[in-house]
């Protein structure tokens, strides 16, 4: 299963409403989750089971979708969001992927 | 605190191996899957094995498949990636990773350690 994220960058300010989506080669149910990674750093889990937000997560960050189609949407930009966002589709455990990532940058 | 802590990376010549550890710690180990994923320099995040809890279901990226080996000892709650036949392609972070589910479903990565490099050249 191939997932597709867009865009690959984005600039945005501080206070913006941000969405990225992240499209799946078949369907996948509701099983992907989102991560949050900084330079240098291991990833950071944000979001599971393409809606719940993991514990210890700002609720600024949401996620929706089902079937091919998702999107993580980060309400309210902060200075610590900006970093590589990865989704990841875990439909089996034999096999998993992660989109390509998009990288939020600073305008 | 839940720790997951890696070693064992290094600069390796192709065709060579290396053995991978994970060390666990603050949680019960032998209850969860656990993944290896890796991150070549400058690149996205790939996945490239799992393991069950005992040990007896073992999946792999097509990539590594016959030449890289996940195993797990419970007694000393460690993860373990025996990589063989080392590639210039496979230099990357890897990342060791705990698998969350619910429902005997993976539902995500939830617990991650810092990494390990491994670079392969001659």
């Amino acid at each position: 299963i191939q997932l597709t994220q867009s865009p690959s960058s984005l600039s945005a300010s501080v206070g913006d409403r941000v969405t990225i989506t992240c499209r799946a080669s078949q369907g996948i149910s509701s099983y992907l989750a989102w991560y949050q990674q900084k330079p240098g750093k291991a990833p950071k889990l944000l979001i599971y089971a393409a809606s719940t937000l993991q514990s210890g997560v700002p609720s600024r960050f949401s996620g929706s979708g089902s079937g091919t189609d998702f999107t993580l949407t980060i309400s309210s930009l902060q200075p610590e969001d900006f970093a590589t966002y990865y989704c990841q589709q875990l439909n089996s455990y034999l096999s998993i992927t992660f989109g390509q990532g998009t990288r939020l940058e600073i305008k | 605190e839940v720790q997951l802590v890696e070693s064992g990376g290094g600069l390796v010549q192709p065709g060579g191996s290396l053995r991978l550890s994970c060390a666990a710690s603050g949680f019960t180990f032998s209850s969860y899957w656990m993944s290896w994923v890796r991150q070549a320099p400058g690149k996205g995040l790939e996945w490239v094995a799992n393991i069950k809890q005992d040990g007896s279901e073992k999946y792999y990226v097509d990539s590594v498949k016959g030449r890289f080996t996940i195993s797990r000892d419970n007694a000393k709650n460690s993860l373990y990636l025996q990589m063989n036949s080392l590639r210039a392609e496979d230099t990357a972070v890897y990342y060791c990773a705990r698998v969350l589910d619910y429902g005997g479903n993976p539902d995500a990565f939830d617990i991650w350690g810092q990494g390990t490099m491994v670079t392969v050249s001659s």
